[in-house]
């Protein structure tokens, strides 16, 4: 069974400052990758999203990531943090090739920006 | 129509009754899924359709639990016999069809609190 790992429950950026939010996934083969986020009150909102192709994935809001398949990795990345950013980021893998169709998540990684 | 719907948003019931949420999806998306998010958890997935079809039900929690999508448009979720873990919430996404790389879009959720 699919399982993703975020080991950062907070992270505390200054605003300006660079970002980088780890995610490693467990799947047999090359997942599909998704980063969301979620703003207090509000729903999930894709960022991005990884299937195939170019290994560097660029997605809406500024953000970045990078699938490294060797480390099982699928980290986000963002040059410069805007206070809006502060919300709750989660990564998820979906399988490939049928089965349960559903998304799997981790437990997200709630962002802080100091001024 | 602009995304996925869900309501109510809140739902407060006591113990032991039974609850029934609504989600309407994006009009062209055949595919419908149902998730629950604890506090501090990232989504959890429980089932989904496609079209009428109710593909995976087996990660729905308990015998509780059931959802339907009877024409293949809106979905109802029902908790039965509710329980304070019960308490969480209850998110809807839909999807275009042809492939699991196509995005989940989410619904702001319904918030249920189970005393």
């Amino acid at each position: 069974a699919q399982s993703v790992t975020q080991p950062d429950i907070h992270i505390t950026v200054s605003e300006g400052a660079s970002l980088e939010l780890r995610c490693n996934y467990s799947y047999g083969a090359t997942p599909y990758l998704f980063w969301y986020v979620q703003s207090p009150g509000q729903g999930l909102q894709l960022l991005l999203k990884y299937f195939s192709g170019d290994t560097l994935v660029q997605g809406i809001k500024g953000f970045e990531a990078e699938f490294k398949r060797s480390q099982s990795s699928f980290n986000l990345r963002k040059p410069s943090v805007h206070w809006s950013d502060a919300a709750e980021y989660f990564c998820a893998v979906g399988a490939r090739g049928g089965g349960a169709d559903g998304l799997t998540f981790g437990k997200g990684t709630h962002l802080i920006i100091q001024p | 129509d602009t995304g996925v719907s869900q309501d109510p948003r809140h739902k407060i019931t006591k113990r032991g009754q039974n609850v029934t949420f609504r989600c309407d999806p994006i009009s062209e998306h055949n595919r419908l899924y149902w998730y629950r998010q604890t506090l501090g958890q990232g989504p959890e997935f429980l089932t989904y359709f496609q079209n009428e079809a109710q593909l995976e039900k087996s990660r729905l929690l308990s015998d509780r639990f059931s959802a339907e999508r009877p024409k293949g448009s809106f979905s109802t979720l029902e908790i039965q016999r509710t329980e304070q873990g019960d308490s969480a919430m209850y998110l809807c996404a839909s999807r275009l069809p042809n492939g699991g790389q196509n995005e989940q879009f989410f619904g702001p959720g319904t918030r249920l609190t189970v005393l």
